[in-house]
Parts: structure tokens; sequence; C-alpha cells
């Protein structure tokens, strides 16, 4: 069965909204997680890891402040995108490390198209 | 540093043999491979974390070299399904758990 979901799967906004995508973790407790962005025909780019109970570690190049990170609990991250822009289209998927086997299992992605 | 996949695509008949190599001018920690769909989040393959492993199942394995600066996955007799993009992600340490994703290998195969 799934080790991560995701959602919403799709979502289509408009420009200037914001957009919050949830990732869970469904098998184990994660005080870890990451969030990647991927555009058409390209590899997945690490945008930040999520940490339980404290702030996120966001890569270069990734503003913090447009994709605001929350790690409520340990089966729970949240991404959300402020004010769109058509550009921030994508498919953004989340990862959770099951440390036991030392394996990152990826959720099942959002598709975000931003008009 | 992102690791370096050759080739970027490849075209296979059905039971066709195809290797995808991932380098890195850095020694590695693990190498992880993984198989995306289109439309679809990747799919985890296998771990390789041992200079000099091998591992595998079914008709897929891959190899850690000594230095654990190369690794190499082998589809076998490919099938229909094997199709796909295929990513190695790789760690240079234990400590931060992320992974660093190489550009993919498109591979097609054909009936």
């Amino acid at each position: 069965g799934a080790v991560v979901s995701q959602h919403p799967s799709r979502v289509i906004c408009k420009s200037g909204t914001s957009v919050k995508i949830e990732c869970r973790s469904l098998d184990f407790q994660a005080t870890t997680m990451f969030w990647y962005r991927q555009f058409p025909k390209q590899s997945l780019m690490l945008m930040a890891t999520s940490n339980e109970g404290s702030k996120a570690t966001y890569e270069q190049g990734v503003e913090k402040d447009k994709f605001l990170i929350n790690h409520a609990s340990l089966t729970l991250s949240t991404l959300t995108v402020t004010s769109a822009h058509p550009e921030d289209s994508s498919f953004y998927i989340c990862s959770v490390r099951d440390a036991r086997r030392e394996t990152q299992y990826f959720g099942p992605g959002t598709r975000l198209l931003v008009l | 540093q992102q690791p370096v996949q050759s080739p970027q695509a490849v075209i296979l008949r059905e039971g066709e043999d195809a290797v995808i190599n991932c380098s890195s001018s850095k020694a590695l920690y693990s190498v992880h491979w993984y198989r995306q769909k289109h439309g679809e989040a990747p799919v985890f393959l296998m771990i390789l974390l041992k200079g000099g492993e091998q591992k595998g199942h079914d008709k897929i394995s891959a190899s850690f070299n000594e230095k654990k600066q190369q690794s190499s996955l082998y589809l076998t007799a490919s099938q229909l399904s094997y199709s796909g993009t295929y990513f190695c992600g790789t760690e240079i340490s234990n400590a931060g758990n992320m992974l660093t994703f190489g550009g993919g290998t498109r591979l097609m195969v054909k009936p």
C-alpha cells in the first residue's frame, strides 16, 4: 500500500492566489520530510527539508517566504505556494525517509497549474 | 553536486538489455535508483550502500563500484513495463538524508 499520500493531486488556480499542498506519512512517523519540484522532462530538484517542530531548511535559490513549509506533526507536512504565478506551475512531490530501511518514498505528487 | 547520468535516452526492443550509469565526482554514501512513469511519482527500485556491492531483483540489478563514485543499473531481457525515466539519487553522507538526483535516463521499450 501507499507509504506517502499527497493532497490535492491536481490544482488549477489563478495568478496571485495561494495554494496549500499536504503530504502525509502513512506508515511511520517522520521527523523529516522533503519537498521536490519537477518541471516537464527535467529531474527532481530539492526545494526544502521539512523538520518537525522546527524551521524548514531551504535550498539555495528557493524563496522561503514564497514557499511556506509547516511540519506540524510527525505525519504531516504542508507546502503553501503563496501568491502563485504561472512560472510556479510544476509537479510538486514530497518524500519521506524510512530510517529503518534507509529508503526514501515519494508521494504521488501534486500538479499545480497557475493561470 | 548533481550526479551525471548516461545515456540520456535509450530505445530498446522487448527482450534487449540496457545499462544506465550514474557518476559522481566525489565518493558517495549511497545511491538510490528510481523509475518514474509519465505523470507519476518516482518509484523506489533499490539502494546501494557498500563499495563493490551488487544487488537486484527479477531482471533489474545494480552495482556500486569500489570507490563509491559510480553506480550502474542493469536491465536484462527488458519488458514493455520497464519503459519510463530512471533516476539515480545520491547521498554524500548519512547526515542530511537528502537525495540529489541525476538528470534522468528516458528508456523506451518497444514491442
